[in-house]
């Protein structure tokens, strides 16, 4: 079970676009479309932004999309405001029918 | 409004016990897998476990395997977490989270419980 790996850290200018990666395997991500993107904002629970890969929760901006190919999945957020510095996890079911976070990725909105 | 109350955590020593609570409200609750998701200090999310609607369907996480035991009560709308034989690598935030019907993603979580392991 080991985790997703996820960058660091990523920070993009206000109005910009990022993208946050999330790497897995074959025994997670690289077999399911069981993928989901988490925000936390410090002191907050998470809070679910995108389920199946690419489905935004209900209430989530259309400025964040989710997308996988192969054994990566990732996050874009498109024109980017200051609200959306955050910490940012993706998740995904496994073979053994657990579930495995990714380590995390700080957003800096410049 | 789906509301999820997490509660029992604490300081413990090493070695010890405590059993977390959950209580659910606002949505039905006996038909929703639900999870305990714990964050240490500073660090990351880490799944710990989940259980199906009817308890049939357990799973741990390899960490927390043979030492907790997750349950839950659907007459009192209520999950728990058992956790035994516990070190200082337990300690963390621990929330309850439901899972989004299908999908295995979280869409509802609580605000979470401290659990302190030291002597």
């Amino acid at each position: 079970q080991s985790a997703l790996t996820q960058p660091a850290s990523v920070s993009g200018s206000h109005g910009q676009s990022i993208t946050i990666s999330c790497t897995g395997t074959s025994s997670d991500l690289g077999t399911y479309n069981y993928v989901s993107w988490y925000q936390q904002h410090p002191g907050k629970a998470p809070k679910l932004m995108v389920y199946d890969v690419s489905h935004r929760a209900s209430g989530v901006s259309n400025r964040f999309s989710g997308s996988k190919s192969g054994n990566t999945a990732s996050l874009t957020i498109s024109g980017l405001q200051a609200e959306d510095e955050a910490d940012y996890y993706c998740s995904s079911f496994t073979i053994s029918s657990t579930r495995v976070f990714g380590g995390g990725t700080k957003l800096t909105v410049l | 409004e789906v509301q999820l109350v997490e509660s029992g955590g604490g300081l413990v020593k090493p070695g010890g016990s405590l059993r977390l609570s959950c209580a659910a409200s606002g949505f039905t609750f006996n038909t929703y897998t639900m999870n305990w998701v714990r964050q240490a200090p500073g660090k990351g999310l880490e799944w710990v476990s989940s259980i199906s609607s009817t308890s049939s369907d357990i799973y741990y996480a390899d960490s927390v395997k043979g030492r907790f035991t997750i349950s839950r009560d659907n007459a009192k709308n209520s999950l728990y977490l058992q956790m035994d034989s516990l070190s200082a690598d337990d300690t963390a935030v621990y929330y309850c989270a439901r899972d989004h019907y299908g999908d295995y993603s979280l869409d509802s979580w609580g605000q979470g419980t401290l659990v302190t392991v030291s002597s």
